[in-house]
Order: structure tokens, then C-alpha cells, then sequence
């Protein structure tokens, strides 16, 4: 996985919880980025930092909040304002931003009790 | 090939043979384009990368061809072996990107690659 963690593997969220989903990378990378895996689809971009400290919307962002305090850390923390929060989330990370690659951690998938 | 639909396109080959994952891509301004593999529960794995001053690129049993006049990209794998298996996706960014918005890598819907014995 690139030397990129994301904890913990399974998540259960309770109906009106907020839960944060871990993603760590030893890379040095300096951009990281959150995706949302749906069955049969492909990924959409939820956020994404370019920097320390910075951090932008993607295409669905509702629901959603990140920090970047550190430049190997980039949590998600997915709040009771998302209304269909299950899915398998995707952390990943690229030494640059624009037409670099990204590396992608193991995912954690998220279940509503 | 990719597909808009909400079931993956599925692509069954015989171990050995070489297998070919289509991917037609709607961005004219694209210029750089990624496979990826994904295994059941895994996340993507790095296959190989094209920019658009190229029409063909070669890894390790991969082979990548972009066709920018149609819009189309393809993954070869030669000697498709079990471990091949996978979900394919191709991605596409466009130049000149800068980050401000929701651009960047546009990722497809993926095949599924099944591998017979």
C-alpha cells in the first residue's frame, strides 16, 4: 500500500454519530486526497490538500470535514449531516499536485447500524 | 470497456492469454492518464502511467496505448495470470490544472477482469 495507513479497516456509525477515519503516509508526500467508493462505481473526490494546513472541496464534500494539521496525516471525519454514509473510503497521496500520481492506502469501509 | 452503467463491465480470459481493458475517455484536454488495479476490498494499486506526447508505453507485462484522436486508452496484459484478477480503472486529469476546484485525476468505473483456469 505505499506506505500509506488508513485505520481502522471496518467502521460502524451509529444513526446521528460522527465518526473520523485515519489515513497516514510516511511518503513525504506533499498533497492528500479522500475518495468515496460506491458499489460498481468509480471514485469521487470528496477533499483534498495540496499543502499543510490547506485543504479544498471536491465534488462531494457534504456531509464531510478534514484537517491537515501535519503533512503525513489527513483525517476524514464523516458527521451526522451525511445522510448515506456507507461506503468504502479511499486516502491517498502524491509528492506533487497536478499530473502526479496518486497512491492509494487500503481503504476503510463504512457501515450504519 | 468503461461504462456509465451501474454494473461493471466484465472481461473473462483464459490464463495465459493476453487480456485487453478498453477505456474511452471524454475530456479532450486530457494529458495524462493512470491504470490502476483493485483488488476485492484493496485499495487501487498503481499499474503504469501515459502521458499525451506518447501513444505507447511498456511495463512489466503491461503495455499502455492512448489514442488521442478517438479518445482512447487501453491496458494489454500479456500472460494473464490468476493473480490478475482485478477491478481495472483508467484515470485522466487534464493540463494545466492548478487545483482550484474539483478537477484533477477523473477516475472511470472500472472492469472486472476474470481470469479462467
Amino acid at each position: 500500500d505505499g506506505g500509506i495507513t488508513q485505520s481502522p479497516k471496518y467502521l460502524f456509525r451509529k444513526e446521528g454519530q460522527n465518526v473520523t477515519l485515519s489515513c497516514e503516509q510516511n511518503l513525504n508526500h506533499d498533497a492528500m486526497y479522500w475518495y468515496r467508493q460506491d458499489p460498481g462505481q468509480g471514485l469521487r473526490l470528496i477533499y483534498y490538500s495540496q499543502i499543510v494546513n490547506d485543504f479544498q472541496k471536491g465534488d462531494i464534500a457534504e456531509g464531510y470535514s478534514v484537517s491537515r494539521e501535519k503533512k503525513e496525516s489527513f483525517p476524514l471525519t464523516v458527521t451526522s449531516a451525511q445522510k448515506n454514509p456507507t461506503a468504502f473510503y479511499l486516502c491517498a497521496s502524491s509528492s506533487g499536485w497536478g499530473q502526479e500520481t496518486q497512491y492509494f492506502g487500503p481503504g476503510t469501509r463504512l457501515l450504519v447500524l | 470497456g468503461e461504462s456509465v452503467g451501474l454494473h461493471l463491465p466484465t472481461l473473462s480470459v483464459q490464463e495465459g492469454d493476453n487480456s485487453i481493458i478498453n477505456c474511452a475517455y471524454s475530456n479532450s484536454a486530457s494529458d495524462y492518464f493512470i491504470w490502476y488495479k483493485q483488488e476485492s476490498g484493496k485499495g487501487p494499486q498503481f499499474i503504469i502511467d501515459i502521458r499525451s506526447n506518447m501513444d505507447k508505453r511498456q511495463g512489466q507485462r503491461v503495455t499502455v496505448l492512448l489514442n488521442k484522436t478517438v479518445k482512447h486508452l487501453s491496458l494489454q496484459i500479456a500472460a494473464t495470470q490468476p493473480g490478475d484478477s482485478a477491478v481495472y480503472f483508467c484515470a485522466e486529469e487534464p493540463s494545466g490544472y492548478s487545483g482550484g476546484g474539483a478537477d484533477g485525476l477523473t477516475f472511470g468505473k472500472g472492469t472486472h477482469l476474470i481470469i479462467q483456469p
